[in-house]
């Protein structure tokens, strides 16, 4: 079964420093996006991004946040100087229709800010 | 601002019981709906779609009611492998191309005791 893979599983960084967050969405699906869950907190929308380009973003997606589709594979979520706030678990997702039919979500990144 | 609301629990519930859950919905122009379980530090992974026309799956009934801005779900016979916490999901896109993100609710926890 195709499935969403994100890299690594868990990345610790200090505070100030700047972290990729890489995932290889499933093949054949056009429409991606990005996650994230804050330990005990409902899952929140980041960003999502179509015919290499934002769709739509959250107000949670500021500047310190970017997203890049540097091939024909890769789907990368930057943050620039981390804060102890941005430690969460970051989760892509893919589907093949902007309604969303099924997203499928990767296993996530765990990112701790220390 | 879109919220999706629903019940934390826990609920505790016996082996072969039936349960259901429910949450409500802001965004009145809300177009796809869909129940997501998530296990512990896993990603979410979907349960199933919500028509407005009710649908089953097996031991799952959904099912959507527009006028009141609610959703349910309905495990009937639960097992142990039930146990889990189910996240309200809803997709405020129309169809005008695009990508937009899935706005979740906080989910309810499950606990299926033997």
């Amino acid at each position: 079964e195709p499935e969403v893979t994100q890299t690594p599983s868990h990345q610790v960084t200090q505070m100030g420093q700047e972290v990729i967050l890489r995932c290889v969405p499933i093949s054949n699906h056009l429409y991606f996006y990005w996650y994230r869950q804050i330990l005990g907190q409902k899952v929140e929308f980041l960003v999502s991004f179509y015919n290499n380009e934002i769709s739509e973003k959250s107000e949670i997606f500021d500047d310190q946040f970017s997203v890049e589709r540097p091939d024909g594979s890769n789907f990368t979520l930057k943050i620039r100087s981390t804060k102890l706030e941005d430690s969460a678990m970051y989760f892509c997702a893919s589907s093949d229709s902007p309604l969303n039919t099924e997203a499928f979500f990767g296993q996530g990144t765990r990112l701790t800010v220390v | 601002r879109k919220e999706v609301e629903q019940d934390p629990g826990p609920f505790n519930v016996p082996e072969g019981a039936t349960v259901a859950f429910n949450c409500t919905y802001s965004n009145s122009a809300s177009q796809s709906f869909f129940w997501y379980r998530q296990d512990c530090r896993k990603e979410p992974k979907l349960l199933m779609s919500v028509y407005s026309s009710g649908n089953e799956d097996g031991r799952f009934t959904a099912q959507l009611n527009r006028a009141s801005q609610y959703i349910s779900l309905l495990i009937r016979d639960s097992k142990l492998s039930d146990s889990a916490t189910y996240l309200c999901v809803v997709n405020n896109k129309d169809s005008g191309g695009g990508a937009d993100g899935l706005t979740f609710g906080k989910g309810t926890h499950l606990i299926i005791q033997p």
